[in-house]
């Protein structure tokens, strides 16, 4: 069956860079686009982005360019989402998704 | 952005009681392929959200069919016939029509 599993909780001081991993199993990794989307704590889910394996192609929502980076390795059917000079304001729960089926999600926290 | 719109906030309800949550969407989530990528999801306390249904009214293999979507265009309803105890949590809506994708508030349902 068609599984998401996806790295475990991040603790990263202000400024710093995450890098988190999702990784798909029970269909062709490359197949299927993956999101990223971002929950912040008690609150609703945003779209950070979505990758094509297969390509490498991405979709942003403007809020988050520069913010993360979205790469695959295809050898693994890996997705990986970076995060960039964090603050605060990105301490959240981040899921990945391909649509029909999520994560577990990954608890970023940042503090210093 | 598209801006999605869910009411209630919450609902209070008795196991047996149907249930009705409403998504209105800013703009048309009808696309140009014809199809209407409006979706339903349960995230339960806890957990990562699950999907339940799938262009306004396609369930997913497993979800029970005491469930059902409707609506079109702009406007869009989640119904559940008769609410069960493993029902409660907050279901979002989300729109997958235009970029970036969006997300409703969420409608927390609580068991009375």
């Amino acid at each position: 069956q068609v599984k998401l599993l996806q790295s475990g909780a991040a603790l990263v001081k202000p400024g710093a860079s995450v890098k988190m991993s999702c990784k798909a199993s029970g269909y062709t990794f490359t197949d299927y686009w993956v999101s990223w989307v971002k929950q912040s704590h008690g609150k609703s889910l945003e779209w950070i982005g979505e990758i094509y394996p297969n390509s490498g192609a991405t979709n942003f929502n403007e809020k988050f360019k520069g913010k993360a980076t979205l790469t695959v390795d295809k050898s693994t059917s890996t997705a990986y989402m970076e995060l960039s000079r964090l603050t605060s304001e990105d301490s959240a729960i981040y899921y990945c998704t391909r649509g029909a089926y999520w994560g577990q999600g990954t608890l970023v926290t940042v503090s210093s | 952005d598209v801006v999605m719109t869910q009411t209630p906030v919450s609902l209070s309800l008795a196991i047996g009681q149907p249930a009705s949550i409403s998504c209105k969407s800013s703009q048309s989530l009808l696309g140009t392929s014809g199809k209407t990528f409006l979706n339903w999801i349960l995230q339960r306390p806890g957990q990562s959200p699950k999907r339940l249904i799938y262009q306004v009214s396609k369930l997913y293999s497993e979800v029970p069919d005491r469930f059902s979507g409707s609506g079109s265009e702009t406007e869009f309803t989640l119904k559940i016939s008769r609410v069960e105890a493993e029902d409660l949590g907050v279901y979002y809506c989300w729109q997958g029509t235009h970029f970036p994708y969006t997300f409703g508030a969420g409608t927390k349902l609580e068991l009375k």
